[in-house]
């Protein structure tokens, strides 16, 4: 089974709409992530959390809130979708004592 | 805060031939600096990463180069096989401190490589 797991994989929505993506992860880390990633730039960090008590805004935060329910679960969510929404989305983990990041599959989203 | 240009945005090479993709970065104090590859339909994995106490990590037919003074550092294939073909990714951070496990990232380089 995937250490990163991100559902649903590809969402359609309308403009309006609230829509949440759920992350994952079986690899016991405390530091998640949420990504978007826009051809020519690159991934941008939405929020990250390096515990379960600790929120933090990303470089492109607003129009998004976030949730982490547990160690092992970080939720993004849309309030209120808009078309430049549109994006790849992935979710991320690591461990305080590495650097690599361990990247979710994708969810694709398209707000129309 | 920390700004990463990466260069070319698509790169097209024939099998066997060399691929450099190359990044600089704005933040004296980033001192660490991975790479990533992004296959269709999966997110991205990191391959290869180096510390600003080293100039130079080879990996195989991977290497990477970091110069500190000049701010850039930058991806070497070697004998590239179409398997190579996907979205590579350069990145940066400090590592230590709040900061730690941010990482800024590049625009991404298209790599195709023909049989």
């Amino acid at each position: 089974d995937a250490d990163v797991t991100q559902t649903p994989r590809n969402r359609i929505t309308k403009t309006g709409k609230r829509i949440m993506l759920e992350c994952s992860q079986t690899k016991g880390h405390d530091r998640m992530y949420w990504y978007r990633q826009d051809p020519g730039l690159g991934l941008r960090l939405i929020y990250y959390s390096f515990d379960v008590k600790d929120i933090n805004k990303g470089e492109i935060s607003d129009g998004y809130s976030v949730s982490r329910q547990a160690q092992a679960k970080f939720s993004l969510s849309l309030e209120s979708a808009i078309p430049n929404q549109t994006a790849l989305y992935f979710c991320a983990t690591s461990d305080p004592k590495w650097n690599e990041q361990y990247f979710g599959p994708g969810t694709r989203l398209t707000v129309t | 805060g920390e700004n990463v240009e990466q260069h070319p945005s698509t790169l097209s090479v024939q099998e066997g031939d060399s691929a450099v993709i190359k990044c600089t970065y704005s933040d004296s104090a980033s001192n660490y600096f991975p790479w990533y590859k992004q296959e269709l339909g999966k997110g991205p994995q990191l391959i290869i990463d180096i510390r600003s106490n080293v100039g130079e990590k080879k990996d195989q037919r991977i290497a990477v180069t970091l110069n500190k003074t000049a701010k850039h550092f930058s991806l070497h294939i070697t004998e590239t096989q179409p398997e190579d073909s996907a979205v590579y990714f350069c990145a940066s951070t400090f590592s230590g401190g709040t900061s730690y496990g941010k990482l800024t990232f590049g625009q991404g380089t298209i790599l195709t490589v023909h049989p």
